[in-house]
């Protein structure tokens, strides 16, 4: 089984703070896919990292992927209120293709 | 933008009824996925398909579940027999293709309640 870890599990910030949250694991990826999951509805699609040492920017977010692809961080400057959330990391290939091994996640909550 | 659809959105079922979850994925991908979360877990995988046939299957995924591509746009979960354990939301997924770099796209899910 691979496991994703991620960190923190809970994340409370004023409006424009930035922050950091984690996603580790011993294994290796082929891919790293981040989602944000609101409550009841199916988790959407961020960004997809692929390779090694790769970084991503979406607007105010910054993913990175590990020079190991074993670990990812995503980055949120100046965050907004609409950042609220559920980050799901999410792992895919390694030994198995197709299947995408997820994260707890870390829950956003953005205070104006 | 193209998305995956689910019905329904809830479903409220007696223990040892049989259910199905619908999905239609998105129109030009290949690769066809569910998964489930139950409340307060992780989201697990439980299946892939791909032309019409089983890819990969997760210890989750036994002898009472089963998916099918009935048409060209449809793609079911069955549960023969539910039991109270069975009681998640069940998210099904596309991609184009499995290869790392092809993201898989959700579903807005379906909230299957035992009784």
């Amino acid at each position: 089984t691979q496991l994703l870890e991620q960190s923190p599990q809970f994340l409370s910030i004023q409006e424009g703070e930035n922050l950091t949250v984690y996603c580790n694991s011993s294994s290796v990826f082929s891919s790293l896919q981040w989602y944000r999951q609101e409550p009841g509805e199916g988790p959407v699609l961020l960004v997809t990292v692929v390779t090694g040492g790769e970084v991503k920017k979406l607007k105010r977010l910054t993913f990175q992927f590990g020079d190991a692809r074993k670990d990812s961080s995503l980055h949120i400057t100046a965050a907004q209120p609409g950042d609220t959330g559920l980050y799901l990391c999410a792992g895919g290939g390694g030994s198995t293709l197709g299947r995408l091994y997820f994260g707890r996640g870390t829950q956003l909550t953005v205070w104006p | 933008e193209p998305e995956v659809t689910q019905t329904p959105s809830h479903q409220v079922t007696q223990m040892g009824q049989e259910v199905i979850l619908r999905c239609v994925p998105i129109s030009n991908h290949l690769y066809f996925y569910w998964y489930r979360q139950i409340l307060g877990q992780k989201v697990e995988f439980l299946v892939s398909f791909y032309n019409n046939e089983i890819s990969e299957k997760s210890e989750i995924f036994d002898d009472q579940f089963s998916v099918e591509r009935p048409d060209g746009s449809n793609f079911t979960l069955k549960i023969r027999s539910t039991k109270l354990e069975d009681s998640a939301m069940y998210f099904c997924a596309s991609s184009p293709q499995v290869l790392g770099n092809q993201p898989q796209h959700f579903g807005d899910g379906t909230r299957l309640s035992i009784l």
